[in-house]
């Protein structure tokens, strides 16, 4: 069973923030906290991870509150490509498989 | 560029007929795994391999078979004992297990029974 909690969909208008809530309340001390996106009859793209940290790249942000109990992904300025279904994982480096709940289904509004 | 290619795109298989589905990674990444996606669920893992010429059982091998005699190739053969083969698969490679390296995947197979 995933260990994540994800609200089912979620709309954000175009050019403005999208902000994802993750809660995983039962997270350890060595799992990381992944996201992933999969667009219609696509693989997942990996979108960005962290331990304990924010991090950043050329996609998205990643905010993990500092108990860890929770994260939020931000797509800084969303677009119509960035309509997807996202994933939250959490998983540790001794874990061969990745552990896919439902997701959240994100549609930007043009 | 770098990634990971899953032929063909769209399988076809008859009943009794055994199929391979090709993954080929130019990532030099050690570990590859497959995966299987069913409409509306998450992805259930077959098998995967953390080295060349090793591979382990995933959640839900049976019915299916692979090999590793390359690091850049791990190709998944669907068997006629596989039931209901009709599914989205997904091929990812990682660095490995170090640090936290994420799983890279491939654009997938769908296969379908004639």
């Amino acid at each position: 069973d995933a260990k994540t909690t994800q609200p089912p969909s979620m709309d954000c208008a175009e050019g403005r923030a999208a902000n994802l809530p993750c809660n995983h309340s039962t997270i350890s001390g060595n799992e990381y906290v992944y996201w992933y996106r999969q667009i219609h009859s696509q693989g997942p793209q990996y979108i960005i991870h962290g331990l304990k940290n924010n991090e950043t790249n050329e996609m998205a942000s990643l905010i993990i509150t500092e108990d860890r109990k929770s994260s939020t992904l931000i797509l800084p300025h969303a677009t119509l490509r960035d309509t997807a279904v996202y994933y939250c994982i959490v998983r540790a480096n001794r874990d061969d498989k990745i552990i896919f709940g439902k997701g959240t289904r994100l549609h930007i509004l043009p | 560029d770098g990634g990971i290619t899953q032929s063909p795109k769209y399988l076809f298989r008859k009943e009794g007929q055994n199929v391979t589905l090709s993954c080929e990674q130019n990532l030099n990444h050690d570990a590859m795994y497959w995966y299987r996606q069913d409409p509306g669920q998450g992805l259930r893992l077959i098998y995967y391999s953390q080295i060349v010429n090793d591979f382990q059982k995933g959640d839900i091998a049976e019915g299916y078979s692979v090999s590793r005699e390359k690091k850049e190739s791990f190709p998944l053969t669907v068997t006629s004992a596989q039931k209901n083969p009709t599914a989205f698969y997904l091929c990812a490679s990682s660095i490995g297990r170090q640090g936290g390296q994420p799983q890279h995947f491939g654009d997938g197979t769908r296969l379908s029974i004639l």
